[in-house]
C-alpha cells in the first residue's frame, strides 16, 4: 500500500509561472482533499473533491487557484500566475467515504507535502 | 467561531515525563477531534482521536482529555520518549449539511521537544 502520493516534493517557480501539484490518494479511497500549510502555522483547508466533482471549495482563493479530480488519473491543484505569497507546503489527503453517521469519513490519510516555492 | 486555539507554541519535555498540550474551541457544532503528529519533511499523521460523547480516550501512551462544557481538549503524552519529538496539532470538524467528511480545522501547532 504507496500511501498518499504527491508529486513533485519540491517545486520552485518564478512569480508569473503556473504550479501544478498532482497527489494520487490511498488504494480503494475515492475521496480528496488539499491543505495548506503556511510556514510556522497549521494546515487549513482548501477543496474537497470527488471523482470529477468539486464538493466544497469554501478554502480556495477566489482567483487564480483551481482544482480537479479527474475520473482517471491523480488530482490536480492548480496556482496560476504565482506569487511569493503562495510559497507554502501544500498536503493532499484521502479518506475512504463520507456519510450522514459514517465512521471513518473524516479519518485522513496525509501524503507528504508538496513544498512551493515562489522565487 | 472556526477556529480552535492551541498551546503551548512550544514544549521541552525530559524523557519519561508528561507532554501535555491544550486546545480550545467555540463553535459547538464540532463533533470529532483529532490530534495529528508531524514529523519534518512529512505529513501529518492522525495519532487518537474523540469524540464529543466520551470525556477520555486512551491509546497507549497517548491521552485524549475532552472538557465539553469548556470546549476544551488536550493530548497527554506519558513516558514521553526523544521519538516523539515532534509537530503535534489538534483539530475538529463537524457535519456539513448532516453530511461527515474530512474538512478539519487546525490549531496552530505546537513544538514538542524530548530531551534524552
Amino acid at each position: 500500500n504507496a500511501g498518499v502520493m504527491q508529486n513533485p516534493r519540491h517545486l520552485v517557480r518564478r512569480r508569473g509561472q503556473e504550479a501544478r501539484l498532482r497527489c494520487s490518494p490511498m488504494k480503494g479511497h475515492s475521496h480528496v482533499y488539499w491543505y495548506r500549510q503556511l510556514p510556522e502555522e497549521g494546515l487549513k483547508f482548501m477543496v474537497y473533491l470527488q471523482k470529477e466533482n468539486i464538493i466544497d471549495e469554501s478554502g480556495m482563493p477566489k482567483e487564480r487557484f483551481s482544482a480537479e479530480f479527474p475520473k482517471e488519473g491523480p488530482s490536480i491543484l492548480r496556482i496560476q500566475q504565482v506569487v511569493r505569497g503562495d510559497s507554502a507546503a501544500y498536503f493532499c489527503a484521502s479518506s475512504p467515504r463520507q456519510g450522514r453517521f459514517s465512521a471513518g469519513a473524516n479519518v485522513l490519510t496525509f501524503g507528504a507535502g508538496s513544498r512551493l516555492t515562489v522565487l | 467561531q472556526q477556529q480552535v486555539k492551541q498551546s503551548p507554541q512550544s514544549l521541552i519535555v525530559q524523557k519519561g515525563g508528561i507532554s501535555i498540550i491544550n486546545c480550545a474551541y467555540e463553535n459547538t457544532a464540532f463533533d470529532y477531534f483529532p490530534w495529528y503528529q508531524q514529523f519534518p519533511g512529512k505529513g501529518p499523521a492522525l495519532l487518537i482521536a474523540i469524540r464529543p460523547d466520551v470525556s477520555e480516550k486512551k491509546e497507549g501512551r497517548f491521552t485524549i482529555s475532552f472538557n465539553k462544557s469548556a470546549k476544551q481538549f488536550s493530548l497527554h503524552i506519558m513516558d514521553s520518549q526523544p521519538g516523539d519529538s515532534a509537530t503535534y496539532f489538534c483539530a475538529a470538524s463537524m457535519r456539513v449539511g448532516g453530511t461527515s467528511y474530512g474538512k478539519l480545522t487546525f490549531g496552530q501547532g505546537t513544538i514538542l521537544t524530548v530531551h534524552p
